[in-house]
């Protein structure tokens, strides 16, 4: 398998344009969470879906982040309007239930990521 | 809720000693433990995971951690470090019984020098 893939790998924009990232969870997993990772805050969960369904959005920092999952095999994080402080790297992650020792549990697997730079 | 405590942002250490990460957690239910590498300009990768039974872990490239109820501390540790195992390591928790969220701590930079 080819891993989650994320594109672009860079992205640089102006304050004010639209940013869509784009992610192809591991075939098969059927939980996807957006991150994003700064030098500020560490890493912080935005949003996370269970069968293309978002759970829990509680991390979305504000009415400018959207995300969606219109397959199982496809989701965006969409930034509009885009300003500065949004710069970070947003990371994709999949994951699926396994099983060890009879426990139930999810590792999730992360993309390498889009480094986002606002102007 | 749940919060990781990795005090230590960051630790050189010299190629062949050993050394040890400091994960310290807080938790009002019983948890699972994790310790991911991020290598420069890349994902995070699962290092290991304590679910249950044997407190003590191993996981790839000869690391391993210590699960201690006790002290509520998870520490990541490897007796002979090489260059190749500078990166960023992050303690993470998830609550057990199915839940998905995972509380990451804010990392430690480990730095082998030659």
């Amino acid at each position: 398998d080819a891993g989650v893939i994320q594109s672009p790998r860079h992205e640089v924009t102006e304050m004010g344009q639209e940013v869509t990232l784009r992610c192809k969870p591991i075939s098969g997993h059927d939980y996807l969470f957006w991150y994003r990772q700064t030098m500020m805050r560490g890493l912080e969960l935005l949003i996370y879906f269970n069968n293309n369904v978002p759970i829990d959005d509680s991390g979305m920092p504000e009415d400018r982040f959207s995300a969606k999952m219109p397959n199982a095999s496809f989701s965006t994080l969409k930034i509009q309007p885009s300003e500065p402080r949004d710069s970070a790297v947003y990371f994709c992650a999949s994951s699926s239930p396994g099983s060890l020792g009879g426990i139930s549990y999810n590792e999730q697997f992360f993309g390498p990521g889009t480094r986002l730079t606002v102007l | 809720a749940q919060s990781v405590t990795q005090l230590d942002s960051q630790v050189p250490v010299f190629e062949e000693a050993p050394v040890e990460l400091r994960c310290n957690y807080s938790s009002s239910v019983s948890v699972y433990l994790f310790w991911y590498v991020q290598y420069p300009n890349q994902g995070l990768q699962l290092l290991l995971k304590y679910l249950s039974g044997s407190t003590l872990v191993k996981g790839i490239n000869g690391f391993e951690a210590e699960f201690n109820k006790s002290q509520t501390s998870f520490h990541l540790r490897k007796p002979s470090v090489h260059i190749s195992d500078t990166a960023e390591y992050f303690c993470a928790v998830i609550p057990s019984g199915g839940y998905q969220k995972v509380t990451f701590g804010t990392g430690t930079k480990l730095q082998v020098i030659p």
